[in-house]
């Protein structure tokens, strides 16, 4: 099992642009959720998914929305990209009931 | 809101010394406490939780209501304890979702 993996690594977009950001969970999770964690803070919720609906929403703005697919992989989706934007964008998977979350490496956006 | 707080952004100790990160987190019933490690080039993962209480790489992690903190201590620091150290907690419900993290303290172990 590979673990949570996150697709891309790296990524430069330009303001105002679109982006879209994937999760897998690891094996047996049914659950993801997506962090932001800029330069020098700790991850910050965006939102969670489970069951293919959003169950609950950090204090992001519309432009930031999520879908989860029926084999539980997740994407992230940001419109209108601003500067501070740039971030670590994490996926963490989990079981609905646990704790316990596991992370995926990240993915590295810098909008220019 | 509630809150996380790590006050040390950086904590540089000897190899072979005692360290403790500290946690101090904002009350709110009773809490579900976390440490995370994030060592060079990997990824986050969960080092340990109070509610298991045990002890993890020789690290353990007090949960004190009467202080609101939760600090991680190891009476011996080794190199390889060299990460980033994030203090969470679990929330229910609302919209800071399942975990809160504090904003980290980076440990360094000298040789």
């Amino acid at each position: 099992d590979a673990g949570v993996t996150q697709s891309p690594t790296h990524l430069i977009k330009t303001r105002g642009q679109q982006v879209t950001l994937r999760c897998s969970p690891k094996s047996g999770h049914d659950t993801v959720s997506w962090y932001q964690q800029a330069l020098g803070q700790g991850p910050q919720f965006i939102f969670q998914y489970y069951e293919e609906e959003e169950r609950q929403r950090g204090n992001f703005p519309d432009r930031f929305s999520g879908h989860q697919f029926p084999n539980y992989s997740s994407e992230l989706n940001v419109n209108a990209l601003l500067l501070g934007d740039s971030a670590l964008y994490l996926c963490a998977s989990s079981l609905l009931r646990s704790y316990e979350q596991y992370f995926g490496p990240g993915t590295r956006l810098t909008v220019t | 809101a509630q809150r996380v707080t790590q006050p040390e952004k950086l904590l540089s100790v000897f190899k072979g010394a005692p360290v403790e990160l500290k946690c101090n987190y904002s009350y709110s019933g009773s809490p579900e406490l976390f440490w995370y490690v994030q060592y060079s080039r990997q990824r986050l993962q969960l080092l340990l939780r109070h509610i298991s209480r045990e002890s993890i790489k020789g690290f353990t992690a007090d949960l004190n209501k009467g202080e609101t903190s939760f600090h991680l201590k190891k009476p011996f620091a080794q190199e390889e304890d060299s990460a980033m150290y994030y203090c969470a907690r679990h929330c229910y419900g609302g919209s800071q979702g399942n975990l809160i993290f504090g904003k980290g303290t980076k440990l360094s172990v000298k040789p």
